[in-house]
């Protein structure tokens, strides 16, 4: 069974621009969820989708973003980038988050010069 | 917002010996804790804890969840260098969110 997938695996943006981020749940995995890592921060929740609805937002600006497809298959966007977005967008898929676990994708490492 | 705090931040250690991992929460009711090991970028799951008092076990590793004092330790025996990683504990916090703690840095010496 494939992971979850992200893409593009690294992202050099400047800042005032913006950046979309790209996620494939496992097959089957209805909730996905994106999680912002940084050093000091440590994995912070950013949203979690299922079944193409927002189910739960975390304490980011509205420059954070999100959708999730038909087919699961999620994005995220931040709009005019800041230097302290640069971090690691990590996504995650379960078959319902909550009641099962969490499963990583290898994230995308976002770097705003 | 509750926290999840890890103990220790970071640790040293050689081949062979035993560490324990803490994780400690301050609201007592929640639906499960999750431990995972983040090598270069994904966290892979290690174990998922829902009831107290029952430890699970993998291999060297075993964890166990103590509802009523609050905490959650990770077990690692007979550590390996593979063992070398940043250990994440997260809680579930309402439904659909999962709050992380900063992890803790092991370090395994040859």
């Amino acid at each position: 069974k494939a992971g979850v997938t992200q893409t593009p695996r690294y992202l050099i943006k400047t800042r005032g621009q913006q950046v979309t981020l790209s996620c494939s749940p496992i097959s089957g995995h209805r909730s996905v969820s994106w999680y912002q890592q940084t050093p000091g921060q440590g994995l912070q929740f950013l949203f979690e989708y299922f079944s193409e609805t927002q189910r739960n937002k975390g304490n980011f600006p509205g420059r954070f973003s999100g959708r999730q497809f038909s087919n699961s298959r999620s994005e995220m966007n931040v709009s005019t980038l800041e230097l302290g977005d640069s971090a690691l967008y990590l996504c995650a898929s379960s078959s319902n988050s909550g009641n099962s676990p969490l499963h990583f994708g290898n994230g995308t490492r976002l770097t705003v010069t | 917002e509750d926290k999840v705090v890890q103990s220790p931040l970071s640790l040293v250690v050689h081949e062979g010996d035993t560490v324990t991992l803490n994780c400690s929460y301050e609201v007592t009711n929640f639906r499960s804790l999750l431990w995972y090991k983040q090598e270069k970028k994904a966290p892979t799951f290690l174990f998922m804890l829902t009831s107290s008092g029952i430890e699970k076990k993998s291999g060297r590793l075993s964890s166990i969840l103590d509802k009523k004092e609050l905490f959650s330790i990770l077990n690692i025996t007979a550590t390996q260098t593979g063992d070398s990683a940043v250990y994440l504990c997260a809680r579930t916090s309402g439904t659909y969110k999962y709050i992380f703690g900063t992890g803790t840095r092991l370090k395994v010496l040859a």
